[in-house]
């Protein structure tokens, strides 16, 4: 079955530690996204890579890391940098030639 | 820049009710055009999309939306509305053409379904 999953579900982390968040899809698509989300806010785009090796900042790209090393997997570092961690994290990818974005199920992190 | 507004961020209907989620868009030039819905705890699944040709668009779960150029539309209909749509629905826009596209989404709108 092909798709995108994200691991884990849940994540729980203190102040001041860095996490990462993964991303993994076998949809053999060019383009994967990270987006967050917070109640009555939509979804914000943290980073993007259309291609392995490279990746651009979003709108909400402060705080956060993130690589691209291979075409299927695009892990997110949310780092102690980052003021408001807690949030709901969403991976996309897209196929080349294909106008929507595929999305995985979500990390609900919470950090106190 | 383009943007994207949902009229009512919560929608309440009664069992076998119509649904409309209102979507109204403002971009530069000629749009895509996305609706998707989100189960609680879960990632977005999409319904439908518009991209060209026919301007009423049929999804799954007997969705279907209207692209209204002259509004600058898209509202999502469901000619009867079953316990299953109870979500949150989100509209999204990205300009058309090749290339790096930014999608920006709406806020979204809740959907009680009332039994």
């Amino acid at each position: 079955d092909g798709g995108i999953t994200q691991s884990p579900k849940y994540l729980f982390r203190k102040e001041g530690q860095n996490v990462t968040l993964s991303c993994e899809q076998n949809l053999n698509h060019d383009a994967m996204y990270w987006y967050r989300q917070d109640p009555g806010q939509g979804l914000r785009l943290i980073y993007y890579s259309q291609i392995v090796n490279d990746f651009q900042k979003g709108d909400i790209a402060e705080g956060y890391s993130v690589s691209r090393e291979k075409k299927e997997s695009f892990p997110l570092t949310v780092t102690s940098a980052q003021k408001n961690p807690t949030a709901f994290y969403l991976c996309a990818s897209k196929g080349e030639g294909a106008r929507e974005q595929y999305f995985g199920p979500g990390t609900r992190l919470t950090v106190t | 820049a383009q943007s994207v507004t949902q009229l009512g961020s919560h929608v309440s209907v009664s069992e076998g009710a119509l649904v409309l989620l209102r979507c109204n868009y403002s971009s530069s030039v000629p749009p895509y055009l996305f609706w998707y819905v989100q189960y609680p705890n879960q990632g977005l699944q999409l319904l439908l999309k518009y991209t060209t040709g026919a301007t009423l668009v049929k999804g799954i779960n007997g969705f279907e939306a209207e692209f209204k150029k002259s509004e600058t539309s898209f509202h999502l209909t469901k000619p009867s509305a079953h316990m299953s749509d109870a979500a949150e629905y989100f509209c999204a826009v990205k300009k058309a053409g090749g290339g790096y596209q930014k999608v920006t989404f709406g806020t979204g709108t809740k959907l009680q379904v009332i039994p």
